[in-house]
Formats: C-alpha cells, structure tokens, sequence
C-alpha cells in the first residue's frame, strides 16, 4: 500500500501565477482533505472532497479551488499566487470520516 | 469559535527524561483528538488517536490522555530520546465528515 501520494514535492512560483497540486489517496480511502501550513505553524482546513463534490470548506478565498476524481485522486489549484501563500501543502485521505492519513505534502514557494 | 492551543511552543529536555505535552481546546463537544509527528519539512505521522468516550490512549512510550469537562490533552513521552526530536501537534476532530483544526505545535529537542 503506496499511502498517500502528493506531487510535486516542490514549486517555485512567482506572484500572479497559477499552481496545481495534486494528490492520490491511500488505497480504499474515498474522502479527501487539504490543509495548508505556513512555516512554524498548525496546517489551517482548506476544503474537504467527497464523492466528488466539495463537503466543507475552510476560511479561504476562492483562489483556492479543487477537484476530485472518479478514482478519489484530487487537485488543489490556487490562482493569482500572493507571497502569503508560501506554505507546506498537505493532503489527507479517510474513509471512515475520523481518521486522516496524510501524504508528504508539497512545498510550494511564491517570490 | 473552535480552537487548540498548544504549550509550551518550545521545549528542550537531556536525554532519558520523561516529559509531558499539553494540548487545550475550546470546544468541549469533541469527537476526537488526535496526535501527530512533525519531523522538520516532512509531513504528518500520527502517533496517537483518542475517542471522545475514552480517557487515554498508548503505544509503546508515549502515553495521551483526554478530559473533555476541562477541554485538555496531554502526550506524555517516557524515556525521551534524541529520536523524539521532531515537532508534536494535537488536532481536535469535531464532527463526522469533519475538519481537523490543529494547535501551533510543540518543538521538541532531546539533547544526547
């Protein structure tokens, strides 16, 4: 069992661009969760994907946007990147709705 | 609004010595708590996974415990190593199909 996969494992982006990450769950595992996680602080809920459809959503511009696949994979795509999105990306899968198992995140760098 | 804190932000202890984390929250109507292993630039290794209904839980030298009437957590780590080394954060799971919400983390340095 692979876990949770997340790629890349790193991004460099200037200020305005657009970035998309991406994640595949544990195997069995249908609902997916993105966390963002600035340097020296806890991962802050960005949104949670279930059956495709997005389930709850934390307090993020809508710059921040997602997908997720027939086969539970998900994106994360943020638009017109700010500085202040510099951060540790991290995806998280379940399927029993309590425990979350959580990839290897991405780091993404804005300058 | 729902919130964990987490003290002390820092902690550096020798080598051999039992220490304990704490964790507080908010909001008492907990579903779970759980904690996680931060090592530096790597993601998150959970460790220990308590039930609103149950008052501890262990694996091998950590030990947590959970009293919602007083909305705190705590990780006890026996026998510290230099291998404990690593960031410890508590997260508070809330409702079904819900988000975790996180503390800031404690960083822990065991020293040889």
């Amino acid at each position: 069992d692979a876990g949770v996969t997340q790629s890349p494992t790193h991004l460099i982006k200037t200020r305005g661009q657009q970035v998309t990450l991406r994640c595949s769950p544990k195997s069995g595992h249908d609902t997916v969760s993105w966390y963002q996680q600035a340097l020296g602080q806890g991962p802050q809920f960005i949104f949670q994907y279930y059956e495709e459809e997005e389930r709850q959503r934390g307090n993020f511009p809508d710059r921040f946007s997602g997908h997720q696949f027939p086969n539970y994979s998900s994106e994360l795509n943020v638009n017109a990147l700010l500085l202040g999105d510099s951060a540790l990306y991290l995806c998280a899968s379940s399927n029993d709705e309590e425990t979350q198992y959580f990839g290897p995140g991405t780091r993404l760098l804005v300058l | 609004k729902q919130e964990v804190t987490q003290i002390p932000a820092a902690l550096s202890v020798p080598e051999g010595e039992n220490l304990v984390l704490n964790c507080s929250f908010t909001d008492s109507a907990i579903y779970n708590l759980q904690w996680f292993r931060q090592d530096p630039g790597k993601g998150l290794t959970s460790l220990l996974l308590i039930q609103s209904s149950q008052r501890e839980q262990t694996s091998g030298r950590l030990n947590a415990s959970l009293d919602k009437s007083s909305g705190r957590s705590t990780l006890y780590i026996a026998a510290s190593q230099p291998g404990d080394s690593a960031t410890y954060l508590c997260a508070a799971f809330y409702n079904q199909g819900g988000k975790l919400i996180f503390g800031q983390g404690t960083e822990l340095s065991v020293k040889p």
